[in-house]
């Protein structure tokens, strides 16, 4: 079956801007992860969703970051006014209610200039 | 809080030698373990697991034994291919029966010489 798709998969701005990443998890998974990852590091959470609502966002790093998941399937990444150090590849995840195993999409890379 | 150490990189290895590369944790409670490898061009996989002490997860001819004592998680794996060169990651979630996000180490890239 289909995996974790994220859109785009290359996303270029610049500093300031407003983007939205998005991401399609396998049907029927309920629970939706986001993470960040920079260049040789490994990936950084920023927050999950179990159903609907955000379950942990203790991973967005300030108030320019948020994401909604309004039915409960895709979820978009929203960042706004876009700073250099935003740079990375974002990465989503989904998985079944109470099974550890994360499926990942992937990844959106994303440059702000 | 929560974290992964795991062998800084890269790590060059001829074809069939062994393969070890070292995770420690640190968390409050007892995690559940993981490995997930991210071949060249290619999202992250799965490739083993343990949930709690002594386990051992294996897969695809790597094993790890999830060891309380050491707070370790070491890949093995006896005779290495071509194909194994990819980058790994060593990972903990605290989740017990439930969604939780995890915790990632910062990843040791694998090159195997044929």
């Amino acid at each position: 079956g289909a995996g974790v798709s994220q859109t785009p998969s290359n996303k270029v701005t610049e500093k300031g801007k407003y983007v939205e990443l998005r991401c399609d998890p396998i049907s029927g998974h309920t629970a939706l992860y986001w993470y960040r990852q920079s260049l040789g590091q490994g990936p950084e959470f920023l927050i999950y969703f179990q159903g609907t609502g955000a379950a942990d966002d203790s991973g967005l790093p300030n108030d320019r970051f948020f994401a909604v998941r309004p039915e409960g399937s895709v979820s978009t990444l929203k960042i706004q006014r876009t700073e250099r150090g935003d740079s990375a590849v974002y990465l989503c995840a989904s998985s079944l209610t109470g099974n550890h195993e994360q499926y990942f999409g992937p990844g959106t890379r994303l440059t702000v200039t | 809080g929560n974290s992964v150490t795991q062998m800084e990189g890269p790590v060059t290895l001829s074809e069939e030698a062994f393969l070890t590369i070292n995770c420690t944790y640190t968390a409050t409670g007892y995690p559940s373990l993981f490995w997930y490898v991210q071949y060249p061009g290619e999202g992250l996989q799965l490739l083993l697991k343990a949930t709690k002490a002594d386990d051992k997860g294996s897969n695809k001819g790597f094993e790890a034994t999830y060891r309380k004592e050491t707070t370790s998680f070491h890949l093995e794996k006896g005779s290495v291919q071509v194909s194994d060169s990819a980058v790994y990651f060593c990972a903990l979630t605290m989740a017990r029966g439930g969604a939780d996000g995890l915790t990632f180490g910062k990843g040791t890239h694998l090159i195997i010489q044929p």
